[in-house]
């Protein structure tokens, strides 16, 4: 069975940092992208970042540039988003989502996703 | 940034046609997905590359794209349908996605 089990949300102030991980297990972790989408409770759906195979291609919505690092370790089946200068607009439920491709192109989309965890940024 | 616009919600008596729209610039040069939310859960794939679906996924289930505007088609809809729809494509390296469009099963 694919899955992908996040971890490492909570409650943190503004300004502050969190890491998320993301266990994979089911298929080939090293045969896909694999990306980090989040949602606020009630609203839509909206893309963070993405990592390529082989961690080399790495790719970030404009809002988290540069605050948000994204990185696998296809030893251990595992993705991470380090999270860096949070603020409160970063509040959602995060989900690490399977690509259907090893690397980013237009065609790509998103065949698996986790259950989410839910990232709060408040004092 | 590139917008995708979904119609916020769309109603289908049951084994009717339901039909979801998507619009975007150009979108048609791009890969539509689409995505099916049902509440409290995850979100599912289930159309990519505009008009493929994934193993699992009901025939029912078809996609279009073009010109500024791709299509989730929806034949003989069921009740277990019922669920929030969310179309997405990329533009560069980035992933964008529609405002999704919630599906009313009366």
């Amino acid at each position: 069975e694919v899955q992908l089990v996040e971890s490492g949300g909570g409650l943190v102030q503004p300004g502050g940092s969190l890491r998320l991980s993301c266990a994979a297990s089911g298929f080939t972790f090293d045969d896909y992208a694999i990306h980090w989408v989040r949602q606020v409770p009630g609203r839509g759906l909206e893309w963070v970042s993405g990592i390529s195979w082989n961690g080399r291609s790495a790719h970030f919505q404009a809002s988290v540039q540069g605050r948000f690092s994204i990185s696998r370790d296809n030893g251990k089946n595992s993705l991470y988003l380090q999270m860096h200068g949070l603020r409160p607009e970063d509040t959602a439920l995060y989900y690490c989502v399977k690509d259907t491709r090893s690397t980013v192109t237009i065609r790509n989309g998103f065949d698996m996703w986790g259950q989410g965890t839910m990232v709060t940024v408040s004092s | 940034s590139y917008d995708l616009t979904q119609a916020p919600s769309v109603s289908v008596s049951p084994g009717q046609t339901a039909t979801i729209t998507c619009s975007g610039n150009k979108l048609g040069d791009k890969y539509a997905s689409w995505y099916q939310q049902q509440s409290g859960q995850s979100p599912v794939l289930v159309i990519y590359e505009d008009n493929k679906r994934p193993s699992g996924i009901p025939e029912r289930f078809s996609g279009s794209n073009s010109g500024n505007t791709a299509t989730l088609t929806i034949s003989g809809t069921q009740a277990m349908d019922e669920a929030d729809y969310y179309c997405q494509a990329w533009d560069g390296d980035t992933a964008f996605f529609g405002g999704g469009t919630k599906l009313t099963v009366l």
